[in-house]
């Protein structure tokens, strides 16, 4: 059981570059997310997705794309890269289950995004 | 949207003090989680708490939600060297797209001086 794995691990892009940053669980759990992590500013949400051919938007999902063709997969796409996504950035998933239901997420070991 | 406020930002304790981490939203939250993070590491999930004014504990850590279910903390007695990490607290509303969104606190960042 590796839980949620995260490639690459490190990434040095130039502006105006696109990449994929993948996101794979094992567990079999439906809810997905990807958040950006800044100095002094937390964790945001990017996009998250509930299940297999559903996502939206999260509080910051402007220049990234993301698509959930099977429970396993959450891409998230950086279209056209910029300095101000220099971050890192995390992907999570838990089991389904809403406001009071919900149950803890699992984070992946993330990915350190430089983009000059 | 929904904010959750964290303070406080920094904390720097000795050794064997106790530290305290409060958190704070701008709606009423159905649940909220705690997770710790290592420095260079990531979120790892603590607990979470659903019940108006419930308490938890685990070993040194007191975790608590409020009677309106708008703040919580969570309060580390004797604090050791391996407690150094940032603490986040995040929060999930009832219904609605708040409901699957997990919205974290800015965390407060712990360090414990030997």
């Amino acid at each position: 059981n590796a839980g949620v794995t995260q490639t690459p691990k490190f990434q040095v892009l130039k502006t105006g570059q696109s990449m994929t940053l993948q996101c794979a669980q094992d567990m079999n759990h439906e809810y997905m997310s990807w958040y950006r992590q800044d100095p002094g500013m937390g964790l945001r949400l990017i996009h998250y997705s509930v299940g297999a051919g559903i996502t939206d938007q999260g509080e910051v999902p402007n220049g990234y794309n993301v698509s959930r063709s099977t429970t396993e997969d959450f891409p998230l796409r950086l279209l056209s890269a910029a300095p101000s996504q220099t971050s890192v950035y995390f992907c999570a998933s838990s089991p389904p289950g809403q406001g009071a239901q919900s149950r803890g997420y699992t984070f992946g070991s993330g990915t350190r995004l430089t983009v000059v | 949207g929904q904010q959750v406020m964290q303070i406080p930002q920094y904390q720097h304790v000795q050794e064997g003090e106790d530290f305290t981490t409060y958190c704070n939203s701008s709606t009423t939250l159905s649940n909220i989680q705690w997770y710790k993070q290592r420095p260079g590491g990531h979120p790892v999930f603590l607990i979470q708490l659903v019940k108006s004014g419930e308490v938890k504990k685990q070993k040194r850590l007191t975790f608590q939600f409020g009677e309106a279910k708008k703040n919580s903390s969570l309060h580390i007695t004797a604090t050791q060297t391996t407690d150094v990490g940032t603490y986040f607290c995040a929060g999930l509303r009832d219904s609605g797209a708040g409901s699957y969104q997990l919205t974290f606190g800015k965390g407060t960042k712990l360090s414990v001086i030997p």
